[in-house]
């Protein structure tokens, strides 16, 4: 069975600084990875995705993750925070056969302080 | 162009009563298709999935049903909702392998 746990509910950063919010997965076949963005009451918009290519990933927004085998990460970084990156970011995994059938972790809040 | 049609996007419905969520995907065939349900500080969670018209998937028991009469339709129903089935609701379609999932917009369901 595939799991996300994603460290932290909330995490507050200020303006310009660098962005880290935290994933693991476990998941006993080789995973697709995923970071949504979700801005209040709306959907979830894809940031990201690992799909076994490069292990760096890059997204939308300025933000990448980096997969790493050996810790089950997939953590997701912003050099520098931008007021506009506030909202509740979701890590997913899912299998590499049929449906996808997306695993999310918990979400955690990004608030970014002036 | 794919687009994803969820309504309605707030819904109040008292206890007992009964519920009735649609989604609809326009530009794409045979999707994957998902409900998923958010409740407060708890992420999301896969309600059903549905691979083909007719074939539904239930991740978890519930109070809640899914139905697929068409390709790209995919309605959520209950005969008689509990307060606990309150939460954000969000469809969304893929058609699997590397491709990434897209969302509806989300309905807000508050049971009273």
């Amino acid at each position: 069975a595939q799991s996300v746990t994603q460290l932290g509910s909330h995490v507050s950063v200020s303006e310009g600084a660098l962005v880290l919010l935290r994933c693991n997965y476990s998941s006993s076949v080789p995973p697709y990875l995923f970071w949504y963005v979700q801005y209040p009451n709306q959907g979830l918009q894809l940031l990201l995705k690992y799909t076994s290519a490069a292990t760096l990933v890059k997204g939308i927004n300025g933000f990448e993750a980096e997969f790493k085998k050996s810790e089950t990460s997939f953590h997701l970084t912003k050099p520098s925070a931008h007021m506009s990156d506030a909202a509740e970011y979701f890590c997913a995994v899912s299998k590499i056969q049929g449906a996808q059938k997306l695993v999310f972790g918990q979400g955690t809040r990004l608030t970014i302080n002036p | 162009s794919q687009t994803i049609h969820q309504w309605p996007a707030t819904l109040v419905q008292p206890v007992g009563s009964p519920l009735s969520l649609e989604c609809t995907v326009e530009g794409t065939s045979n999707p994957n298709l998902y409900w998923y349900r958010q409740a407060a500080g708890r992420g999301l969670q896969l309600l059903f999935y549905s691979v083909g018209i007719g074939q539904i998937s239930s991740e978890v028991p519930q109070n809640l049903s899914a139905s697929r009469p068409q390709d790209r339709q995919f309605i959520l129903s209950s005969k008689k909702l509990l307060l606990s089935d309150s939460g954000f609701y969000l469809c969304a379609w893929e058609t699997g392998g590397y491709t990434e999932a897209f969302f509806g917009q989300g309905t807000r369901l508050t049971v009273v």
